[in-house]
């Protein structure tokens, strides 16, 4: 089936740092999408792809769909407090109806 | 807009004892999915609903697991009977359609479930 790898699996970082995080996967996804997870909540959407190269900003989120369709990357500038949790990438293959494939996850300490 | 509604959000119970999850989507939703959360890793897709038919559940351990959708709007996840490895956060999600576009589905806050 198809997997996605999500790295790194955790960041330490300082407020005010940029943070930069990635997925590939081993086959073509036709949309690509980043959440975010607090504890004891559900995911809580960020930004979504929908085409190959595209370049999407959410206020200081900026998340590209890679041009192979095999990879994304998101970035998050400036880092906050609040900017704490887990971060997922999710890829939608076209093939499988809605069905979405979540990477591992990402945990984002940020200290102040 | 309200967003998609579970309950409980908390549950313990013992091996071999049966649990109910409720989940209330987004109005105007006709997609439902229910995944699996284990601590440490991304969720997992259960079981998928087009309005009250079942779309996916080829990952949906069907021995002790069991979901229905039947007026096309709430709908209930079952297990029965409980395993230990069944702890875990069981997340309800809804989106329009997976045709529609933008496809996005939005979680709702999540049962954590834990079998002692």
């Amino acid at each position: 089936g198809q997997q996605l790898n999500q790295s790194p699996q955790s960041m330490f970082i300082q407020e005010g740092e940029d943070v930069s995080m990635n997925c590939t996967s081993s086959s073509i996804f036709n949309t690509w999408l980043w959440y975010k997870q607090d504890p004891g909540e559900g995911p809580v959407l960020l930004i979504a792809l929908y085409k190959a190269g595209e370049l999407t900003s959410n206020g200081r989120l900026t998340a590209q769909f890679g041009i192979t369709r095999k990879d994304s990357f998101l970035n998050i500038s400036a880092s906050i407090p609040s900017d704490v949790g887990i971060y997922f990438c999710a890829g939608h293959g076209g093939t499988s109806y809605g069905k979405l494939t979540f990477g591992q996850g990402t945990i984002l300490t940020v200290h102040p | 807009e309200a967003g998609v509604a579970q309950s409980p959000r908390y549950k313990i119970i013992e091996k071999r004892q049966s649990v109910a999850f409720w989940c209330n989507p987004i109005s105007g939703h006709a997609t439902l999915y229910w995944y699996q959360q284990i601590l440490g890793q991304g969720p997992k897709l259960l079981i998928q609903f087009q309005n009250n038919g079942v779309v996916d559940d080829s990952q949906l351990p069907k021995d002790r697991f069991s979901a229905e959708r039947l007026k096309g709007v709430d709908s209930t996840l079952k297990i029965q009977p409980a395993k230990l490895e069944d702890s875990a956060v069981y997340l309800c999600a809804s989106s329009l359609s997976p045709g529609a576009f933008p496809n996005e589905q939005f979680f709702g806050p999540g049962t954590r479930l834990t079998v002692l």
